[in-house]
């Protein structure tokens, strides 16, 4: 079926450097979705991106979706130890067709 | 307080018996999920509706049984035949494409 790889499965900072995490599709996606499950917790829908080249930004959080609609990117500048957890892409193929990728989990030291 | 709930939390279970996860939203929305997670392994989809009493197999429904007979309420029962149920289970619903997720129930099975 349709999948999206996710890299790097862990990434270990220390506070105040940047992290990024790449999401990855073989077929073009229709849109793709970021979301955040903190230790413990379930996830939290971040963002969606529709456009083709699509740049968002939450505050730190740097989203892209790459011009041929089959990648995208997470970036986080000045990392906090708030921004621990595992981040997820989830890429859309159809309406109902959300497959999630298996995430990276970060971990950022005072 | 609108929102999407799980019960219970945890849940222990001995090998051969079926069990039922409750998945209930005030949210109105129309679509509802059902997905496993495992360590390492993201999300995977069980089952989904999009509207009362009707619903669709995910990537791993082999072992899993579900309903929709109300808008609210999307059980999922986890049969016998299930080979590694253990794991954690997580309910979400969507009206516009982003999903919002439940807390979850850890499923353990001896």
């Amino acid at each position: 079926g349709q999948q999206v790889m996710q890299i790097p499965q862990y990434q270990h900072v220390q506070e105040g450097e940047d992290f990024t995490t790449y999401c990855n599709s073989s077929t073009t996606l229709s849109n793709i979705q970021w979301y955040k499950q903190r230790p413990g917790g379930h996830p939290v829908f971040l963002i969606q991106l529709v456009k083709s080249g699509e740049v968002k930004k939450q505050k730190r959080l740097t989203f892209q979706f790459g011009e041929a609609k089959k990648n995208s990117s997470l970036h986080i500048t000045a990392t906090q130890t708030t921004d621990v957890g595992t981040y997820f892409c989830a890429g859309i193929w159809g309406r109902w067709a959300l497959n999630f990728g298996k995430g990276t989990s970060l971990l950022v030291t005072p | 307080d609108g929102g999407i709930t799980q019960s219970p939390k945890y849940l222990f279970r001995k090998e051969g018996q079926n069990v039922t996860l409750s998945c209930e939203q005030n949210l109105n929305h129309d679509a509802m999920y059902w997905y496993r997670q495992d360590p390492g392994q993201g999300l995977r989809l069980i089952y989904y509706s999009q509207i009362v009493n009707d619903f669709q197999k995910g990537d791993i429904a082999e072992g899993y049984s579900v309903s929709r007979e109300k808008k609210e309420s999307f059980p999922l029962t986890v049969t016998s035949a299930q080979k590694n149920p253990t794991a954690f289970y997580l309910c979400a619903s969507s009206k516009t494409g982003e999903q919002y997720f439940g807390p979850g129930t850890r499923l353990t099975v001896t």
